[in-house]
């Protein structure tokens, strides 16, 4: 079942602004995950934040994990209109295989 | 590396016959493979868990008779949709990792049945 909650469902934004999304779930995990889905197709990874890790950064993106709020954010700075997608946080909990999925945030970035 | 092949992606059959899809890990060895299924703007649903050689562990409220899932190697996953119906269309997508808990999945582009 699902049990991540991303916000905004949509969100609509000018190239060279930054997004955030945020994601919210309920069990203890192991980790969470970003990844990006284009429009009919499959999902891109983007990063893994440990359940020990506060914040991380890949390139243009950076994630926070807060435990005891059981809440990650998703930034993407300097927006492209190519970063133009949906974007779902997966988390995992620990000891078992599946990912579980949150609802995704619909992201429009806009030339 | 990490790349993971779906196939059809595209696929239209009619009501009541039954459609394959495979998923093939190119560049590794899956341990592990998963199947999503995700309906027009909503998020992916686990449907089953595979591990090579053995059953598939589905998720409650899916039926294991009617979607078959056989991971007979190391390298390919298939699920097979029986007696389809119009209410199966859906965007199929698998997902394999090299470990037992495969904490990072690699994704395949999804395959879209329609049944009619």
């Amino acid at each position: 079942s699902q049990q991540g909650e991303e916000d905004p469902q949509a969100l609509s934004i000018q190239e060279g602004e930054n997004a955030t999304m945020n994601c919210s779930y309920k069990t203890s995990i192991n980790n969470l995950q970003w990844y990006r889905q284009n429009s009919g197709r499959g999902l891109v990874h983007l990063i893994l934040i440990r359940s020990n890790e506060r914040e991380k950064h890949s390139g243009r993106l950076r994630v926070t994990l807060d435990t005891s709020k059981k809440s990650s954010s998703l930034l993407i700075t300097a927006s492209r209109a190519a970063d133009t997608a949906s974007y779902f946080c997966a988390t995992a909990r620990q000891g078992y295989s599946t990912l579980t999925f949150g609802k995704g945030t619909m992201l429009l970035v806009s030339p | 590396g990490a790349v993971v092949s779906q196939h059809p992606s595209r696929v239209i059959c009619k009501s009541g016959t039954s459609v394959k899809i495979e998923c093939r890990s190119l560049d590794f060895q899956a341990t592990t493979m998963f199947w999503y299924r995700q309906f027009p703007k909503q998020s992916l649903m686990l449907m089953a868990t595979s591990n090579e050689g053995s059953k598939a562990t589905y998720e409650q409220g899916v039926e294991k008779d009617k979607f078959l899932i056989n991971h007979a190697s190391l390298t390919l996953s298939t699920l097979t949709v029986t007696s389809a119906h119009p209410e199966d269309s859906s965007f199929y997508i698998c997902s394999a990792s090299p470990h037992i808990l495969p904490y990072e999945q690699y994704f395949g582009p999804g395959t879209r049945l329609t049944v009619t």
